[in-house]
């Protein structure tokens, strides 16, 4: 079964840092561009950030540009997501997603989603 | 680039849901739709404005108005307690993706 796995969330202070990662079971990881997609309590999906599948490219919404970075390790079946500088309004629950095709670049919907982690940002 | 659903629609059990997702020329995209179930990660049920993944119920398709080319829809057919959910449009726009604000669809 083709599966997303995130970890790493939890409480963090205003200004700090923390990593989410993303663990992918089930399907070639290496083959499948792949998203970070958060939720705030209540509120709709946001897309974060996307990367190609051989870490050539990586593109950022406006709301995390400068302060999250996306990263990948193939060998390690695995996606992350670096985030600094946290503020109260990155309270989310962080999701991990798939591409739907194949391709290095591939800019498709996202067809296999991890259940999530919480980051809360707190003082 | 805004995606604009309606907050709410509310259908009765068996009859048929529409839902709205309001682009500029967005029928020059690929509009994808999600059906997101309380505590749950989204899922897939419309790529590519109208393409069912494996595995999604016939009642869910997927469409884009031919006049102004600025709506896509998402219909649920027959509709049944489990279709009781958030649905949300996507798109790929410019280097981004683009979701819209979401539907809660509720069953009467």
């Amino acid at each position: 079964e083709e599966q997303l796995a995130e970890s790493g969330g939890g409480l963090v202070q205003p200004g700090g840092s923390l990593r989410l990662s993303c663990e992918a079971s089930g399907f070639s990881f290496e083959s499948y561009t792949m998203n970070w997609v958060r939720q705030r309590p209540g509120k709709g999906l946001e897309w974060l950030s996307w990367i190609s599948t051989t870490s050539s490219l990586q593109y950022y919404a406006d709301s995390v540009k400068g302060r999250f970075t996306i990263s990948r390790d193939n060998a390690k079946n695995s996606l992350y997501l670096q985030m600094t500088s946290l503020r109260h309004d990155d309270t989310a629950t962080y999701f991990c997603a798939r591409d739907v095709r194949r391709g290095e670049f591939s800019v498709g919907a996202f067809d296999v989603w991890g259940r999530g982690a919480m980051v809360t940002v707190s003082s | 680039y805004d995606l604009t659903q309606p907050l709410a629609v509310s259908v009765a059990l068996g009859q048929t849901a529409t839902i709205t997702c309001v682009g500029d020329d967005i029928r020059s995209k690929n509009v994808h739709w999600y059906q997101q179930r309380p505590g749950q990660a989204p899922k897939l049920v419309i790529h590519k404005d109208s393409t069912r993944p494996s595995g999604i119920s016939e009642r869910f398709s997927g469409s884009i108005a031919s006049i102004s080319g600025n709506t896509a829809t998402l219909t649920i057919s027959r509709v049944e307690a489990e279709d009781e959910a958030d649905y949300f449009c996507q798109v790929w726009e410019i280097n981004a993706y683009v979701f819209g604000a979401g539907t809660k669809v509720t069953v009467l």
